[in-house]
């Protein structure tokens, strides 16, 4: 069974300062993998998603994250975070035909003004 | 964002109420998934639907009940829930098959058994 692990549970910063969430994942074959984000009290959104391509994927709110597969990994960046960034960010991965997708147990992230 | 909707949005039941969530995606899609999300744990997958047909059942009591009576419709009967089934329950659709298959969310429902 595929497993998505993120290391970060929660992460405090001040504004401006430059954000990295880990994200790993054990699966063997080709990933789907997702960065989904939940802002206080509003649903889960997608933030960005890589399935091919360039490893480098740029999503929206200035968020990006850099697949590395011979580190399974998919970690979450940003060189500048805002208040508003404040939300719990979430990984995911799929590795079968089905949609089926495996969750991370989510990372807090607090940004102080 | 409207894409998908849940009702009710908060829910509190005595463990012998009986109770339906109710999902609705306008996204044209054809796969529809109840998810729940308890404190400090992963999102845990409890049923898909593809094409209106139950395709995973993830060992989920059989106090929960799901019915899917459309690609746009999903409920999620409850019966004799525990407290430990207070939760937030996503539902969440997909166009299934695709190359580039994306989940869309819900809100979700609140639940609270007391």
């Amino acid at each position: 069974a595929q497993s998505v692990s993120q290391h970060n549970h929660h992460v405090i910063l001040s504004e401006a300062a430059s954000l990295e969430l880990g994200c790993n994942y054990s699966y063997g074959g080709t990933v789907n993998l997702f960065w989904y984000v939940q802002y206080p009290g509003q649903h889960l959104q997608l933030l960005l998603k890589y399935f091919s391509g360039d490893p480098l994927v740029k999503g929206i709110k200035g968020f990006e994250a850099e697949f590395i597969k011979s580190k399974f990994s998919f970690n979450l960046r940003k060189p500048s975070v805002q208040w508003s960034d404040t939300a719990e960010y979430f990984c995911a991965v799929r590795g079968s035909t089905l949609g089926r997708l495996y969750f991370g147990r989510g990372t807090q992230l607090t940004v102080w003004p | 964002e409207t894409g998908v909707t849940q009702t009710p949005r908060h829910l509190v039941m005595g463990m012998t109420n009986k109770k339906s969530l109710k999902c609705e995606q306008h996204l044209g899609h054809n796969a529809m998934y109840w998810y729940k999300q308890s404190a400090k744990k992963p999102l845990e997958l409890m049923f898909v639907y593809s094409l209106e047909e139950r395709v995973e059942n993830n060992s989920v009591p059989s106090r929960f009940s799901p019915e899917c009576p459309n690609s746009s419709h999903l409920f999620l009967h409850l019966h004799t829930l525990q407290p430990e089934d207070s939760a937030l329950y996503l539902c969440a659709s997909s166009q299934d098959g695709g190359t580039q298959e994306t989940q869309y969310f819900g809100p979700g429902t609140r639940l609270l058994v007391l």
